[in-house]
């Protein structure tokens, strides 16, 4: 069974640029969480998609936003980069149906690399 | 708000020794999850072990087990018979249980880096 993927694997952009990464999450799995994580600063909560829908944000500015597919498919965009942006972005996706939510296990991709310069 | 942290920034141990990983975290809930996550140079995070708030018993994946202690909420990470492999950074997480607002997101910690000596 495929994992978590996310492309790219490595993205360095300009200041002002924007960043578009993309994840597909494991066969069957309905939500997609986005992970900054910046240099000593473990993971901070993007956001979180489930059946298409985002449910829950980070406390992140508006330039970071994003989108789910009918195919759970998920991605995030980062419009007018800074420098700070720079970070791996780690999508993780799991089980949420209805209102049973399954216990808590999350299966990470490997990350996309971002570089702001 | 949850917060979750990790006061060792590195540590190191040698083959085949035991090694505990410090985890502090706050919370007004009284029911939920804590998890340690590893991860390797691939980057890619893995779930080393997981323990459910409610459960007295500290939880035991092989050569990995906790120390939950819930009134001091601490949740520290023991690795006993160290192996390369082992080398990673470690981070602590906690999740919510039953609330629907956050689904299976997770809180975690600033992460430990931790150095296997052969």
């Amino acid at each position: 069974e495929a994992g978590v993927t996310q492309s790219p694997t490595h993205l360095i952009k300009t200041r002002g640029q924007q960043a578009t990464l993309r994840c597909s999450p494991i066969s069957g799995h309905t939500s997609v969480y986005w992970y900054q994580q910046a240099l000593g600063l473990g993971l901070q909560f993007l956001l979180w998609y489930d059946e298409g829908e985002e449910r829950n944000r980070g406390n992140f500015p508006p330039r970071f936003s994003g989108r789910q597919f009918p195919n759970y498919s998920s991605e995030l965009n980062v419009n007018a980069l800074e420098l700070e942006d720079s970070a791996l972005y780690l999508c993780a996706s799991s089980l949420m149906r209805g209102l049973v939510i399954r216990a808590g296990e999350l299966f990470f991709g490997e990350g996309s690399r971002l570089t702001v310069l | 708000a949850q917060t979750v942290t990790q006061s060792q920034p590195e540590m190191s141990v040698q083959e085949a020794e035991t090694v505990t990983l410090s985890c502090t975290y706050d919370t007004s809930e009284s029911d939920y999850y804590l998890f340690w996550y590893k991860q390797p140079p691939s980057r890619q995070m893995i779930l080393v072990i997981r323990q459910e708030a409610y459960k007295q018993q500290n939880a035991t994946e092989n050569r990995f087990s906790v120390n939950f202690q819930k009134a001091a909420k601490s949740f520290s990470l023991k690795i006993s018979d160290s192996q390369l492999g082992d080398a990673a950074m470690y981070f602590c997480a906690y999740r919510s249980r039953g609330q629907m607002e956050y689904g299976n997101k997770l809180v975690f910690g600033a992460g430990t880096i931790l150095r296997v000596k052969s």
